[in-house]
């Protein structure tokens, strides 16, 4: 069966610090994977999605930027976070077009 | 293009009471329709989907939803609340692309 990790599950960084956050995905090849991050009190915000290694789409300019590495790997990261970068980040994954995407049990980020 | 509108960002019912969460949507294609919950600093977990087959769906929990073509609608209910049901409810809906359009969400609390 399928799987998604991501990590770390929390993290407190200073405004101006650089962020990494990771996730991979078990048990399945060539999936489409999101980004999102959830503010307090607010829906999902698509960040970015990716349907093969090397290829991403952005979807709001912004303080971050997207990596993926290898096929099941998914990286956000930030070089000098800023206090509205806070929030809750997931990773999900679907098998293919308008499929089923999985979520991952979330990041939770606080920017001080 | 595809959007979802959730009525009600909070909704209260007693345990017992029947749940109806509100969640119409827009499409310029034949939607697939889902719905999300998601359990305070987890992830989400899907509930159910619609992809064109039964316009009845049931899902996990002893959740259903039913798609309304004609009040683009796809409304979310339980016959009876348990206490275990209070979380977050997110609608979404995807186009013909990878991506999904989710909602903002409804909060359900649940009262003894």
């Amino acid at each position: 069966s399928q799987t998604i990790h991501q990590w770390p599950a929390t993290l407190v960084q200073p405004v101006g610090s650089p962020l990494s956050l990771e996730c991979t995905v078990e048990g399945t090849s060539n999936p489409n994977l999101y980004w999102y991050r959830q503010a307090a009190g607010r829906g999902l915000q698509l960040l970015f999605y990716s349907v093969g290694i090397g290829q991403i789409s952005s979807e709001v300019p912004q303080n971050l930027s997207a990596s993926r590495p290898q096929d099941r790997q998914f990286i956000l990261s930030s070089k000098k976070l800023l206090l509205s970068d806070s929030g809750f980040y997931l990773c999900a994954w679907s098998g293919t077009t308008r499929e089923t995407q999985y979520f991952g049990p979330g990041t939770r980020l606080l920017v001080l | 293009a595809q959007s979802v509108t959730q009525l009600g960002s909070h909704v209260s019912v007693s345990e017992g009471a029947l749940v109806l969460l509100r969640c119409n949507y827009s499409s310029s294609v034949p939607p697939y329709l889902f719905w999300y919950v998601q359990y305070p600093n987890q992830g989400l977990q899907l509930l159910l989907k619609y992809t064109s087959a039964a316009t009845l769906v049931k899902g996990i929990n002893g959740f259903e939803a039913e798609f309304k073509k004609s009040e683009t609608s796809f409304h979310l209910t339980k016959p009876s609340a348990h206490m275990s049901d209070a979380a977050e409810y997110f609608c979404a809906v995807s186009d013909n692309t990878d991506k999904l359009i989710f909602g903002t969400g409804t909060r359900l609390q649940v009262f003894p």
